[in-house]
């Protein structure tokens, strides 16, 4: 079976830095992609991680760690537009990048 | 192209109607998505299409729900005498197997009400 795990709620202050979590259990590997998603709003893509090790893309960071089942992404310098939820998710199959989603980790920033 | 759109935005329907939502994906994207989110939750994938071929469709809720992608281009998810419990956002997302990372792009979701 899939199984993503991923906190629920996390609450941080504007200018800080935050690490959210993801753990997985999954039958294949092929990617891990975290999406952002504002409320009432489409996820959008932030970044993809094949490889073991850290992908820096300005003020996001996402790292993955095959062997441990494991990846965080890494959000500094926060700002209030940044409240949303953050979604991550494993591409397990061969073809078709189906995104197999955790269930979200909803971040609130505060002033 | 503005990417992913869907319609209607908004339904409400009474229990046991049919609803149809449409989806138009990005147009050199050869691979359309259909996924259901409910407050609070991630994503849950239904159904995936490469061109018109349905390649995925064993995760569909039940018999009621159907989708479609006649000419390769847009695609419909059908569902069935409606219950309470289809209550939901019925995402679509394209992709193209061109990208490296396959990355899905998604549209801003149907929302369905059922009363």
């Amino acid at each position: 079976g899939q199984n993503i795990d991923q906190p629920t709620e996390m609450t941080a202050t504007e200018g800080a830095i935050v690490q959210i979590n993801c753990t997985y259990q999954t039958s294949g590997f092929n990617g891990l992609f975290w999406y952002q998603q504002h409320a009432g709003e489409a996820p959008t893509f932030l970044s993809y991680n094949v490889l073991d090790g850290l992908e820096e893309k300005g003020r996001f960071s996402s790292f993955l760690s095959r062997s441990k089942g494991y990846s965080y992404l890494l959000l500094k310098e926060l700002q209030m537009k940044d409240s949303a939820s953050y979604l991550c998710a494993v591409d397990s199959r061969n073809a078709g990048n189906m995104l197999t989603f955790g269930g979200g980790t909803r971040l609130m920033v505060k002033p | 192209d503005t990417g992913v759109s869907q319609d209607p935005r908004h339904k409400i329907t009474k229990r046991g109607q049919n609803v149809t939502f449409r989806c138009d994906p990005i147009s050199e994207h050869n691979r359309l998505y259909w996924y259901r989110q409910t407050l609070g939750q991630g994503p849950e994938f239904l159904t995936y299409f490469q061109n018109e071929a349905q390649l995925e469709k064993s995760r569909l809720l039940s018999d009621r729900f159907s989708a479609e992608r006649p000419k390769g281009s847009f695609s419909t998810l059908e569902i069935q005498r409606t219950e309470q419990g289809d209550s939901a956002m019925y995402l679509c997302a394209s992709s193209s197997t061109t990208r490296d990372t396959g990355e899905l792009f998604f549209g801003e979701g149907s929302r369905l009400t059922v009363l």
